[in-house]
C-alpha cells in the first residue's frame, strides 16, 4: 500500500494567516492526491481534485500544488470558517489511502 | 444536490456481521461508483471498497475476505456488510460517491461500535 503522511500533525494560525500542510507519498503517485476538509460530525467535503484542481464553488483562498510523492495545500489567508481537520488522499494505485490528517486551530 | 446518509445498528457483537446502508436523495445512483470508508478512534480513515451502479466491485485486499458491498438502484441504496467483526472494527463508517478516483460527497458517518 502507499503509505501517506502529512505535517504537521497540527497547527494554531490567525485569521488572515497563510497556513501551509504538505503531503508526501510513499511512492510517485503522479497527480493523483485529492484534499479533504472535514468539521467535526460534519460530512468530509472535496476540496481540490488531482493536485491542483479547485472543486467548483469552493473558496479561491484554498490552493494545491505538487506532483510525484510531494504535495502542498494552501489556504492563503485563514477564516474562522476553515477550522477543520484537513487531508489528503491518493488514488494512483489500490487501495486508496489518506493521510492521517492536520488539524487547523485558531491562535 | 446529492446527499447521503448512513443507516444501521451502532452496537454489534464481536463474530457477527454489521451491516449498514448508504441512502442516496437529491440524485441518481446509476452511472456513479460509491464507496465506504471508515475511521477507528483516533486513527486515521481507510477505504472500504466500491461499487459501481451496475454492481462491479472493488475492495480493500485488507478486508476482503470479510466485506461485501451491494446496490439497489431501485431504491437509490448501497450497503456494506462486513463479516467476522472484532473490536478493530470499531469506527465511524462513511458512504461517499466515488471511486476509483474522488469521493464527493460524503455521508456525515454513523459509528458503529463492536462489544458484547
Amino acid at each position: 500500500d502507499i503509505q501517506m503522511t502529512q505535517s504537521p500533525s497540527s497547527l494554531s494560525a490567525s485569521v488572515g494567516d497563510r497556513v501551509t500542510i504538505t503531503c508526501q507519498a510513499s511512492q510517485d503517485i503522479s497527480n493523483h492526491l485529492n484534499w479533504y476538509q472535514h468539521k467535526p460530525g460534519k460530512a468530509p467535503k472535496l476540496l481540490i481534485y488531482d493536485a491542483s484542481n479547485l472543486k467548483a464553488g469552493v473558496p479561491s483562498r484554498f490552493s494545491g500544488s505538487g506532483s510525484g510523492a510531494d504535495f502542498t495545500f494552501t489556504i492563503s489567508s485563514l477564516q474562522p470558517e476553515d477550522i477543520a481537520t484537513y487531508f489528503c488522499q491518493q488514488y494512483d494505485n489500490f487501495p486508496f489511502t489518506f493521510g492521517p490528517g492536520t488539524k487547523v486551530d485558531m491562535k | 444536490q446529492v446527499q447521503l446518509q448512513e443507516s444501521g445498528p451502532g452496537l454489534v457483537k464481536p463474530s457477527e456481521t454489521l451491516s449498514l446502508t448508504c441512502t442516496v436523495s437529491g440524485g441518481s445512483i446509476s452511472g456513479y461508483y460509491w464507496s465506504w470508508i471508515r475511521q477507528p478512534p483516533g486513527k486515521g480513515l481507510e477505504w472500504i471498497g466500491y461499487i459501481y451502479y451496475s454492481g462491479t466491485t472493488n475492495y480493500n485486499p485488507s478486508l476482503k475476505s470479510r466485506v461485501s458491498i451491494s446496490v439497489d438502484t431501485s431504491k437509490n441504496q448501497f450497503s456494506l456488510r462486513l463479516n467476522s467483526v472484532t473490536s478493530a472494527d470499531t469506527a465511524v463508517y462513511y458512504c461517499a460517491r466515488g471511486g476509483p478516483s474522488l469521493f464527493d460527497p460524503w455521508g456525515q458517518g454513523t459509528l458503529v461500535t463492536v462489544s458484547s
